[in-house]
């Protein structure tokens, strides 16, 4: 276990609809990074953010938007969904301690957009 | 911009035998760190080993170990004695300067019995 937890953890939405994910982390640590994972594919960067201000953004529209709350908890907001939207959303927290670098994952939301 | 290519989409290995999964990555910064993960049919990505890049000596964590070639770029994991819940999705990863990470596809890796 990471310690991370995401929520929900499926979720069916219709193209042009709004959706959030959740995020949550057991260490509050002040950073958290969200990817997409298309199906067969590797996870691909879509933002960080560092004590609630965006910190790096990968190749992703506007429509890809985010949030960091006080106790470090963090969501995903995606507006006027696209069907190339549905894929697993990962997020990833916790730059280790003792300088290792490494992020750990949470379990992903699977959103489908039809 | 940095770039993590993964040339084997899908390898096999015996149960108890080594398999060797390949990474190579494009990169013009000096200092950066080096991740592989295995993410199972479940899906929760699992951090496997870790590898600054200033560090000369390779990784190892038990059953797995890297072969570290900085000026080729290139940063290979192996898996000795493989085991069926070895059996998932590797991916390699790599850190830069600002904590952003770049992934490869992924090498799907079966252990057979």
């Amino acid at each position: 276990e990471t310690g991370v937890t995401q929520s929900p953890t499926h979720l069916i939405k219709t193209r042009g609809q709004q959706v959030t994910l959740r995020c949550s982390s057991q260490s509050g640590h002040n950073t958290v990074s969200w990817y997409q994972q298309a199906l067969g594919q590797g996870p691909q960067f879509i933002f960080q953010y560092y004590r609630e201000e965006e910190n790096g953004r990968g190749n992703f529209p506007p429509r890809f938007s985010g949030l960091q709350f006080p106790n470090y908890s963090s969501e995903l907001n995606v507006n006027a969904l696209e069907l190339d939207d549905s894929a697993l959303y990962l997020c990833a927290c916790c730059p280790g301690t003792g300088g290792t670098y490494e992020q750990y994952f949470g379990p992903g939301t699977r959103l489908t957009v039809t | 911009a940095q770039t993590v290519t993964q040339s084997q989409p899908e390898m096999s290995v015996q149960e108890a035998e080594t398999v060797t999964l390949s990474c190579t990555y494009d990169t013009s910064e000096n200092n950066y760190y080096l991740f592989w993960y295995k993410q199972p049919p479940s899906r929760q990505m699992i951090l496997v080993i870790r590898q600054e890049a200033y560090k000369q000596q390779n990784a190892t964590e038990n059953r797995f170990s890297v072969n570290f070639q900085k000026a080729a770029k290139s940063f290979s994991l192996k898996i000795s004695d493989s085991q069926l819940g070895d059996t998932a999705m590797y991916f390699c990863a790599f850190r830069d300067n600002f904590n952003k990470f770049y992934f490869g596809s992924g090498t799907k890796l079966n252990v057979k019995p």
